[in-house]
Parts: C-alpha cells; sequence; structure tokens
C-alpha cells in the first residue's frame, strides 16, 4: 500500500546534539512538507519541498534543516540551535499543490530531550 | 495574512447525536480551499472533508457534512449520528490556491470532541 512512513516513532535528544527524522513516501507525490505540533496546539509548517533538489522555508524554520535529494525523502534535521525542539514532528506530501487533494500525513515522530 | 480561529478549545456530544465544530477563516484571496482533518490519541492526521471556495454546494462525505458559508468566512463540520470512534482532535485547515505557494496548509488550533456513550 502506498504511504508516508516516519521513523522513528520515538527519538531523544541530548543537549548539542543533532538528530534526523525521516520521512519517506512512495505515492510519487512531487510536494512534502514538515510540521511541528506542540500540546495542544495545531500544526505550523517547518518546510516544504516543492519538488527535488528545492526546498523552501515555512513559518518557524529556525533550528531546522532539510533536504530533498530524491523524490521519496525528505529528512528533517533538528539542529542544536533550535532550544525548545521537544514537539511532535509530522511529515506530509500531496500531488495537488492547488487543487482539490489533501495533504496525506505520516504517522509522526516525538521528540523528547534527555 | 492567512488566519484559522477555532473557538472551541474542547466539546462533548451524546452518542448518536449530531454535532457542528466552529471555523471560521481570514484571507485576502479570492481562490483558496479549506480542509478538515481528524487527529485521533494515536497522533495521525486523518483527512475528512474538503470544501473549494467556488463550490456552490456544501461539501458531504458520509456521516461528515461542510456548513459552508463564504460571506461570513466560516466552514463549519457536523457531524452526525456521532459515534464512540469520533472522540478526537478536529483541525480545520486552509490553503491558497496559488501555485507557487507550495499548497501550505494554514492550521487552526483545534477542538477537541469527546463523544459520551
Amino acid at each position: 500500500d502506498g504511504g508516508i512512513t516516519q521513523s522513528p516513532k520515538y527519538l531523544f535528544r541530548k543537549e548539542g546534539q543533532n538528530v534526523t527524522l525521516s520521512c519517506e513516501q512512495n505515492l510519487n507525490h512531487d510536494a512534502m512538507y514538515w510540521y511541528r505540533q506542540d500540546p495542544g496546539q495545531g500544526l505550523r509548517l517547518i518546510y516544504y519541498s516543492q519538488i527535488v533538489n528545492d526546498f523552501q522555508k515555512g513559518d518557524i524554520a529556525e533550528g531546522y534543516s532539510v533536504s530533498r535529494e530524491k523524490k521519496e525523502s525528505f529528512p528533517l534535521t533538528v539542529t542544536s540551535a533550535q532550544k525548545n525542539p521537544t514537539a511532535f514532528y509530522l511529515c506530509a506530501s500531496t500531488k495537488d499543490r492547488v487543487g482539490n487533494q489533501p495533504q496525506h500525513f505520516g504517522d509522526g515522530t516525538r521528540l523528547s530531550i534527555l | 495574512a492567512q488566519k484559522i480561529t477555532q473557538t472551541q478549545p474542547g466539546m462533548f456530544v451524546q452518542e448518536k447525536e449530531a454535532v457542528t465544530l466552529d471555523c471560521t477563516y481570514d484571507t485576502s484571496d479570492q481562490s483558496y480551499g479549506l480542509f478538515w482533518y481528524k487527529q485521533p490519541s494515536s497522533g495521525e492526521m486523518i483527512f475528512l472533508i474538503y470544501q473549494g471556495s467556488y463550490d456552490e454546494q456544501n461539501a458531504t462525505e458520509g456521516r461528515y457534512s461542510l456548513n459552508f458559508q463564504k460571506a461570513r468566512k466560516s466552514a463549519n463540520l457536523v457531524i452526525s449520528a456521532s459515534q464512540l470512534g469520533d472522540s478526537a482532535m478536529y483541525f480545520c485547515a486552509m490553503r491558497e490556491m496559488i501555485y507557487n505557494q507550495g499548497g501550505k496548509l494554514i492550521f487552526g488550533q483545534g477542538t477537541e470532541l469527546s463523544v459520551k456513550p
């Protein structure tokens, strides 16, 4: 079945450490997105990519970095510059950026600080 | 700037009754889309229903319908015949239909729905 796979499900970060969250999709979607969700809050956009080798900052990009070397993959790195990384991270993709097709989401990664 | 407002942090509904979850939005664009997602406690985001700004009829998907009032900029979700499995967070989201904007979604704060047996 086609879908979006995020790994790991749970991740712990030590002070000063960079960690990378994986997002892989086999839906053949061009556009991919990373969102952050804090407890009891809505989703906020970190980065998005409309096509391979291209990505743009979202509303809260500071302390994060991404790459898009393959259509299927859009990993997110939470750097040591992100001082409050504890959150739920969701990856999404869509085949249609302007029409009625929704974004499809992975199951998320919960990141905590040790 | 775009904004989505969900004014009900929490709602209770009796099983088998209908419930309306409120969503108002703000945009200066004429072309946009509105989406509702359900997020169970496990965390995944489940797409429920879509309404385009030029759609003349309210969207329906099974037990879900969208009460779209364009002049009032509201897009309320109606769930009929509530079930215990409907207990979850519900998010309203908006997307501007501008190609180079990348299809970004702006989300509201969510409404936590609890269905009572």
